[in-house]
């Protein structure tokens, strides 16, 4: 079965340095995402991204954050100056047009020291 | 703005039936979807439901939506050990671009 794939699955970070999340959407997918979870907390949406562009982003996804489709199968997600709180599971997640359901990675878990 | 409430937590017998509950606020939900994470592990689709059915069934999975209440249900048939886990719903509006809104989740205990 198709899968989505994300790494790395952990990475340790200093506050203050740059970090890229990488993810590899299933093959025909359309629509890509983000969301975190920051430990014992709900899942939060961070952002969509379709035909190249960002969709929708939430509050959360400030001018700290970008995301970029750099070719046809990687979608990153790049934190500009890590903070402490931004401590959390990274969850990439993609669709296809004619699927209704959302297939997850399995997550990276992002701590900043 | 959307809102998805769950019950935090459920424990029952390895045998019996689980019965998880969701209500969210946005009327306008299209689609409603239960994913399941194990500890450590990402977000696995167990199911999905559209908002014009009320009930729909997947092998020991069973979903019942209540769109005047606005309330989701997931019943889980002849719990295992193996369903023990973190149940989210979630929605979204469309379908298609739009994202997923998620619940705060429920853990699932399953005791012998």
């Amino acid at each position: 079965e198709p899968e989505v794939t994300q790494t790395p699955s952990h990475q340790v970070t200093q506050m203050g340095q740059e970090v890229i999340l990488r993810c590899v959407p299933i093959s025909n997918h359309l629509y890509f995402y983000w969301y975190r979870q920051i430990l014992g907390q709900k899942v939060e949406f961070l952002v969509s991204f379709y035909n190249n562009e960002i969709s929708e982003k939430s509050e959360i996804f400030d001018d700290q954050f970008s995301v970029e489709r750099p070719d046809g199968s990687n979608f990153t997600l790049k934190i500009r100056s890590t903070k402490l709180e931004d401590s959390a599971m990274y969850f990439c997640a993609s669709k296809g047009r004619k699927d209704y359901g959302y297939t997850f990675g399995s997550g990276t878990r992002l701590t900043v020291v | 703005g959307e809102d998805v409430e769950q019950s935090l937590f459920l424990s029952v017998r390895e045998g019996d039936s689980s019965v998880i509950n969701c209500t969210y606020t946005d009327s306008s939900s299209t689609y409603l979807y239960w994913y399941k994470q194990e500890p450590g592990a990402g977000l696995q689709l167990l199911t999905y439901i559209f908002s014009n059915m009320d009930m729909k069934q997947d092998q020991r999975l069973t979903v019942l939506l209540n769109k005047k209440d606005k309330h989701l249900s997931l019943r889980i048939a002849d719990t295992q050990t193996g369903d023990s886990a973190i149940y989210f719903c979630a929605e979204s509006y469309t379908g298609t671009a739009s994202k997923l809104t998620f619940g705060t989740g429920t853990r699932l205990q399953v005791t012998l």
